[in-house]
C-alpha cells in the first residue's frame, strides 16, 4: 500500500514569502505528526493532529508557523514571512491511533529553502 | 522532559563484523524506545521498538536491540554488518504519561553508520 506522501519534495524561495507543504498520509491513520530536521540534526517535534484537531502544537517554534487537517486526512503546514533561519527538510508522519506504542511512519520530507 | 544522546556522530565497521550503535535516554517512567534508519534523499524508516517485556528486541534486516533499564540504554546491534546497512540511525524514546507533549516523538542527532567492504 501507499506509504506517507509530501509535495513538493523540495521548495525553494525566497525571505518573507509564504509556503504550503503538504501531507498526506497513510489512509486509515488517525494521528498525524509534523517535524523538522535541521541539517546534522534529528527530527523535532512540531505538532501533531488527532483526527481534524490540532491535539498538541508545542513544537511550532512561532505565530508564523501554522497547520491544518481540516478532513481529518490530508494535512499542510503553512508558513508565513518565512526567514532563512527556517531552511530544514520538513517530515510528516502518521500511525494508525495516538497510542504511545505505535510507531510512526515517515514520508520523504519536502526540503525547504530560503534565500 | 526527555531527550535522547547518541554518543557517537560515526561508526565505521568493516563488512561481515558484528556493529553497535549506541543511545542512552532520559525519560519520566518507564519508555518507549524506536529505531528508525534514514537513508539518502529518503524519509525515516522503522527498524524496530521497545515496548515491554523482553529486553532484547529483534526488527528489520536482522536488526536488534538491548534495553538496560539500569544504565538507560538501547544499543542497537547487528550480529554481522552489510555494506547496505550504512546510513544514518537514529534512536528516538517516547514518554507513557498522557499529558501535554506525550505523544511527540524525542529523537537523538543520529548516528551515521558506514561499513567498509
Amino acid at each position: 500500500g501507499a506509504g506517507v506522501s509530501q509535495t513538493p519534495s523540495n521548495k525553494v524561495t525566497e525571505k518573507g514569502k509564504y509556503v504550503e507543504l503538504r501531507c498526506d498520509p497513510i489512509s486509515g491513520h488517525t494521528a498525524l505528526y509534523w517535524y523538522r530536521q535541521s541539517l546534522g540534526q534529528g527530527p523535532e517535534f512540531l505538532i501533531y493532529f488527532q483526527g481534524t484537531g490540532a491535539a498538541d502544537d508545542s513544537g511550532l517554534p512561532n505565530d508564523r508557523f501554522f497547520a491544518v487537517r481540516p478532513e481529518g486526512s490530508v494535512s499542510t503546514l503553512k508558513i508565513q514571512r518565512t526567514e532563512r533561519g527556517d531552511s530544514a527538510v520538513y517530515l510528516c508522519a502518521s500511525s494508525s491511533t495516538i497510542e504511545h506504542n505505535n510507531e510512526q511512519f515517515f514520508g520523504p520530507g519536502t526540503r525547504l529553502t530560503v534565500l | 522532559a526527555q531527550s535522547v544522546a547518541q554518543p557517537e556522530d560515526q561508526v565505521n565497521v568493516a563488512e561481515g563484523n558484528p556493529l553497535t550503535v549506541k543511545c542512552t535516554y532520559s525519560v519520566s517512567g518507564n519508555p518507549y524506545l524506536f529505531w528508525y534508519v534514514q537513508y539518502p534523499n529518503r524519509g525515516l524508516q522503522f527498524l524496530l521498538k521497545y515496548i515491554t517485556g523482553d529486553n532484547l528486541v529483534k526488527g528489520s534486516y536482522g536488526f536488534e536491540a538491548e534495553f538496560n533499564k539500569s544504565q538507560t540504554s538501547f544499543h542497537l546491534k547487528k550480529p554481522s554488518a552489510l555494506v547496505s546497512d550504512s546510513a544514518l540511525y537514529f534512536c528516538a524514546v517516547r514518554g507513557r504519561s498522557s499529558g501535554a507533549g506525550s505523544y511527540q516523538l524525542t529523537f537523538g542527532k543520529g548516528t551515521k553508520l558506514s561499513v567498509i567492504p
